[in-house]
């Protein structure tokens, strides 16, 4: 099945540390998603980005909307232990009632204190 | 508020078997879609049911096939398992279009097939 690709697919950084993740795609997406997944859980959305261009920012987390369309990029600022996860990026497609979500590879971020 | 549950949460089967994984929806989410996560993979869509008929499938076969109740809780089916589906099925709720913040997502039912 499709998927996104992700870059880096892990990453050990220093806690403090800005940390900078992309996803790239062979198709456009409308609605570009990044979710962090803990061990045992299901994904939680973090950020949700709708248009072309979009900067988006949570807390310390930053998402773009690339300008293509094809691709996005999940910024964390001064990393702290609890950003150990695996985030996932993921594009929306379909119309009104039939969307479905496809989402990427994951990047595995390692956080040392 | 409750959220979304999903049984069991670990399961071994042999293949060939026949595996019947469960999910309870959200509470008033009428939609409720199913992933397949391989290991060290992202989840893969295998298909949704709004108002209990399948409105979008992946592309997995026929014989995973899926029901939604009534009460818009959920089964996802699979027959004549094979090694390969070995995997963490996901289930994810929501209420239909009413946006992304909303489609929640269950901890998940740990398949091995051996």
């Amino acid at each position: 099945g499709q998927q996104l690709n992700q870059s880096p697919q892990s990453m050990f950084i220093q806690e403090g540390e800005d940390v900078s993740m992309n996803c790239t795609s062979s198709s456009i997406f409308n609605t570009w998603l990044w979710y962090k997944q803990d061990p045992g859980e299901g994904p939680v959305l973090l950020i949700a980005l709708y248009k072309a261009g979009e900067l988006t920012s949570n807390g310390r987390l930053t998402a773009q909307f690339g300008i293509t369309r094809k691709d996005s990029f999940l910024n964390i600022s001064a990393s702290i232990p609890s950003d150990v996860g695996i985030y996932f990026c993921a594009g929306r497609k379909g119309t009104s009632g039939t969307y479905k979500y496809i989402f990427g590879t994951g990047t595995r971020l390692k956080v040392l204190a | 508020e409750t959220g979304v549950t999903q049984s069991p949460t670990h399961l071994i089967k042999t293949r060939g078997q026949q595996v019947t994984l469960r999910c309870s929806s959200q509470s008033g989410h009428n939609t409720v879609s199913w992933y397949q996560q391989a290991l060290g993979q992202g989840p893969q869509f295998i298909f949704q049911y709004y108002r209990e008929e399948e409105n979008g499938r992946g592309n997995f076969p026929p014989r995973f096939s899926g029901l939604q109740f009534p009460n818009y809780s959920s089964e996802l089916n699979v027959n004549a398992l094979e090694l390969d589906d070995s995997a963490l099925y996901l289930c994810a709720s929501s209420l239909l279009d009413r946006g992304v913040y909303g489609y929640t997502f269950g901890s998940g039912t740990r398949l091995t097939v051996v």
